[in-house]
């Protein structure tokens, strides 16, 4: 099994540029978030998915969109990328319980920088 | 909103145990209370993760009280390799708001 696989690893984009992240899960798994962490901070939850089809805004959404075609996958688009998005963004997955999702599975994490 | 608060850094020495504590006063009635520990340029790692009373696995334990309005891990015996990052999790909007906080970072010293 990989797990969580998220693409690429670096990026640099100029501003205004776009992009998107990949994040693939191979677990079966219903629930997938992403988050950014910026340098000695914590996680920000920036969008979820409770499966295909349904996705939902976290706690820093804006400039950034997602889609959840297939319970693999959930891409990230930066739409119009700018340099307070410098950042490590991490995927996770988990199966979802009775009461919220199980162990959270994260990715590698992907480093973007924006100049 | 289920905001979790936790001390900003701890400090402790090899072998010691080490207890992490963790407020969150608005915490939803069917809501987990998870932990991760983080190293510098890895993702998140689960560690426990409870809903009541006590909750023991070959890592850590985690301690609720009964109002669950607080929440405790506890580290026997660390070691150097403890060095981390440690976030107490509680989920909003149904457990899938998965909401991080600001971590306790613990240093353990030889």
């Amino acid at each position: 099994n990989a797990g969580v696989t998220q693409t690429p690893k670096f990026q640099v984009l100029k501003t205004g540029q776009s992009m998107t992240l990949q994040c693939a899960q191979d677990m079966n798994h219903e629930y997938m978030s992403w988050y950014r962490q910026d340098p000695g901070m914590g996680l920000r939850l920036i969008h979820y998915s409770v499966g295909a089809g349904i996705t939902d805004q976290g706690e820093v959404p804006n400039g950034y969109n997602v889609s959840r075609s297939t319970t693999e996958d959930f891409p990230l688009r930066l739409l119009s990328a700018a340099p307070s998005q410098t950042s490590v963004y991490f995927c996770a997955s988990s199966y979802v319980g009775e009461r919220g999702t199980g162990e959270l599975f994260f990715g590698e994490g992907s480093r973007l920088t924006v100049l | 909103l289920a905001k979790t608060t936790q001390p900003i850094s701890m400090d402790s020495y090899e072998g010691q145990e080490v207890n992490i504590t963790c407020s969150h006063n608005n915490i939803a009635t069917n809501d987990y209370i998870t932990w991760y520990q983080q190293f510098p340029s890895q993702g998140p790692r689960f560690i426990i993760q409870g809903y009541k009373t006590k909750v023991t696995n070959e890592v850590a334990s985690l301690f609720i009280p009964a109002d669950r309005k607080s929440s405790t891990l506890s580290l026997p015996r660390v070691s150097l390799s403890d060095t981390a990052v440690y976030y107490c999790l509680v989920g909003e909007d149904g457990g899938f708001k998965t909401i991080f906080g600001a971590g306790t970072r613990l240093f353990v010293k030889a």
